[in-house]
């Protein structure tokens, strides 16, 4: 099946850790994303890539960090320098930039306590 | 800027009653592309639709139909003789040339569907 993975659907981290989010996707599209959703609220971006080796910051970057060294795999890293962690991650992929739309992933919940 | 409004925070209907789903858009460019995902309560956005706003036809896909007006700036979702597997979240977005084409997501209508 083709699609995009996000492991674990749950996850729980002391706070001054920092944890990896996996996105894994199997579509072989150029662009990656990682999105935040808090309650209420719509999905604010945080980075993006699009192509191998290349990534961009989005809207809410700081205390995020991210790797793109294979073009069907997009970690995001959630430091200790991110104030306010525990949210919905959503990671997405497209075929390129400019006109498509997007195929989400199922999604992390992290809950930093 | 680039703005989506969806002015509807909640929408509750009872089965089989139509509903429309409001989407108003802010982009100075000409060039754009506005988009509806569905949020089912599995919290995986599905993709719905994409215009490009050169297009101003309106679309039908079953029980779905999209109203797309430049004039006023909206692109208003309507879905007929709703069913309960409709409920769920849903996002109006906008891409544009000015943002890079990365993509502006409203803030959602969670829209309740009773049987």
């Amino acid at each position: 099946d083709g699609g995009i993975t996000q492991s674990p659907k749950y996850l729980f981290r002391k706070e001054g850790q920092n944890v990896t989010l996996s996105c894994e996707q199997n579509l072989n599209h150029d662009a990656m994303y990682w999105y935040r959703q808090d309650p209420g609220q719509g999905l604010r971006l945080i980075y993006y890539s699009q192509i191998v080796n290349d990534f961009q910051k989005g809207d809410i970057a700081e205390g995020y960090s991210v790797s793109r060294e294979k073009k069907e795999s997009f970690p995001l890293t959630v430091t200790s320098a991110q104030k306010n962690p525990t949210a919905f991650y959503l990671c997405a992929s497209a075929p390129g930039t400019e006109i498509y739309e997007q195929y989400f992933g199922p999604g992390t919940r992290l809950t930093v306590t | 800027a680039q703005k989506v409004t969806q002015a509807q925070t909640e929408i509750s209907v009872v089965e089989k009653e139509d509903v429309t789903l409001d989407c108003v858009y802010e982009t100075r460019d000409t060039t754009y592309y506005l988009f509806w995902y569905k949020q089912p309560p599995s919290g995986e956005l599905v993709f719905l639709i994409r215009r490009n706003s050169f297009d101003e036809q309106n679309e039908i896909s079953g029980r779905y139909s999209w109203n797309f007006q430049k004039s006023t700036s909206s692109f208003n979702f309507t879905i007929t003789a709703s069913q309960v597997v409709d409920s769920a979240v849903y996002f109006c977005a906008l891409s544009d040339v000015t943002g890079g084409f990365k993509t502006i997501f409203g803030a959602g209508t969670r829209l309740f569907v009773k049987a």
